[in-house]
């Protein structure tokens, strides 16, 4: 089976620049993650969708961050304004809900973002 | 979700066991310990999780001390390919809301396997 897909691999902007990250998840995976791993630093959940709807976004900077997930497949996550401080690497997880006893998330090889 | 504690590194020989400590003291009753781990320039990969019985699976065991205070991930056999950043993780499954399906990683251990 396919994994997480996500695009680009590698993003170089300016501050003050926008950029958006795509992720398509596995087929069927109704549940979908964005993390932020900045260096030396552990993943940290931005936003939770299931289906098309948010389930969480308590850490998602809303001021310069968005994200979106229409149709409930493919989701798109949007900073902009970019600051220096969002160089990281951004990570897309998907969960089947036939794994919703266990909980496996199926991660991405996610995006590095560089903010000069 | 209950914090936990991991040594930031630890070193293993090839072929050797790695055990990877972790401490979940504040662990509740119907959390489960997870373990993932992150080899570079990857995204975390799915190990093994458990309640309170020891578990084991193709990639390693989990060892659950009885009052499930601590627990520690064994890789029986290591080899260079396991060297990567190992998160332990406790979460409750299955409770539904907005915490559902959520990991709350830490910085994690990061096993480096020498030849």
């Amino acid at each position: 089976e396919a994994g997480v897909a996500q695009s680009p691999r590698y993003k170089i902007i300016e501050k003050r620049q926008s950029v958006a990250f795509w992720c398509n998840p596995i087929s069927g995976h109704a549940t979908l993650y964005w993390y932020q791993q900045i260096l030396g630093q552990g993943p940290k959940l931005l936003i939770q969708f299931q289906n098309n709807g948010v389930v969480d976004d308590s850490q998602l900077p809303k001021d310069r961050f968005s994200a979106e997930r229409l149709k409930g497949v493919d989701s798109t996550l949007k900073i902009q304004p970019a600051k220096l401080e969002d160089s990281a690497v951004y990570l897309c997880a998907s969960r089947s809900p036939r794994l919703q006893a266990t909980g496996e998330l199926f991660f991405g090889e996610g995006s590095r973002l560089t903010v000069l | 979700d209950a914090k936990t504690t991991q040594p930031p590194s630890m070193d293993c020989a090839e072929g050797r066991a790695a055990n990877l400590p972790c401490n979940h003291s504040t662990i509740s009753g119907n959390e489960y310990v997870y373990w993932y781990r992150q080899i570079h320039s990857q995204g975390p990969q799915y190990i093994i999780h458990g309640l309170k019985n020891n578990e084991t699976n193709e990639m390693a065991s989990l060892i659950i001390t009885e009052d499930r205070k601590s627990s520690t991930l064994i890789l029986p056999h290591a080899t260079l390919r396991d060297t990567a950043v190992y998160y332990c993780i406790v979460r409750v499954v299955g409770a539904g809301g907005t915490s559902y399906g959520k990991l709350t990683f830490g910085q994690g251990t990061i096993l480096t396997v020498h030849p």
